[in-house]
């Protein structure tokens, strides 16, 4: 079946800091790819997705990249902020049937001033 | 647009007692998932709904667990009886036709604790 395996977290960075949140992926066929960012006591939001090898997608800062030769989608971001400080999740969709999304266990990022 | 809301947002209950987790998803979404966050075992999928019929079931824990979707606009998850392993935050998340996970909006969940 599918799985997403993330870093172990947390880390700690300190502002303006680059970041790097690994992500690798295991999946039949051509999955879509996606970051969700969990900010304490909310729901998960989309921050960025990719659908297709060598697709890069971007927002706020942060960008990641399709990489079907390493099954990698990996979170970067080059100077991060204290308003950054959140719980990151790595996920994968089907391509077929209803698009079953599954996620990562999630990595939590700490920025310190 | 008020988004997916849940409620309640935090729910404290005693061993054996019925719990009744609510949802309204975004208009115009057609279908509607139900999953559970915890430490241990992450972000579990527990049932996913597309136009009010129930799809995907397999991650529904055990028969104490039953969710229900009567209408376009409002869905539940009841557990009855809760036990303290069920404690979690409980998430529903709603998609537009067509769009599955690239259209997902999560609400703020329900944060359930059985003592």
């Amino acid at each position: 079946g599918n799985s997403v395996t993330q870093m172990e977290g947390p880390v700690t960075l300190s502002e303006e800091a680059f970041l790097t949140i690994n992500c690798t992926y295991t999946a039949t066929g051509y999955p879509s790819l996606f970051w969700y960012v969990q900010y304490p006591g909310e729901g998960l939001q989309l921050l960025l997705k990719a659908t297709k090898a060598d697709d890069k997608g971007s927002n706020k800062g942060f960008e990641a990249t399709y990489r079907k030769e390493t099954t990698s989608f990996h979170l970067e971001k080059g100077s991060v902020q204290v308003s950054d400080s959140a719980v990151y999740f790595c996920a994968l969709s089907d391509s077929g049937g209803y698009q079953k999304v599954t996620f990562g266990t999630g990595t939590k990022l700490q920025v310190i001033p | 647009d008020a988004g997916v809301i849940q409620s309640p947002r935090h729910e404290v209950t005693e061993m054996g007692q019925e719990v009744t987790l609510r949802c309204k998803p975004i208009s115009g979404h057609n279908s509607l998932f139900w999953y559970r966050q915890t430490m241990m075992r992450g972000l579990e999928l527990l049932i996913y709904f597309n136009n009010n019929v129930p799809i995907d079931d397999s991650g529904m824990p055990e028969d104490r667990f039953s969710a229900k979707m009567p209408n376009a606009s409002f869905s539940t998850l009841k557990i009855q009886p809760s036990e303290p392993r069920d404690s979690a935050v409980y998430f529903c998340a709603s998609s537009p036709p067509g769009q599955g996970a690239r259209g997902y909006t999560f609400g703020s969940g329900t944060r359930l604790t059985v003592v």
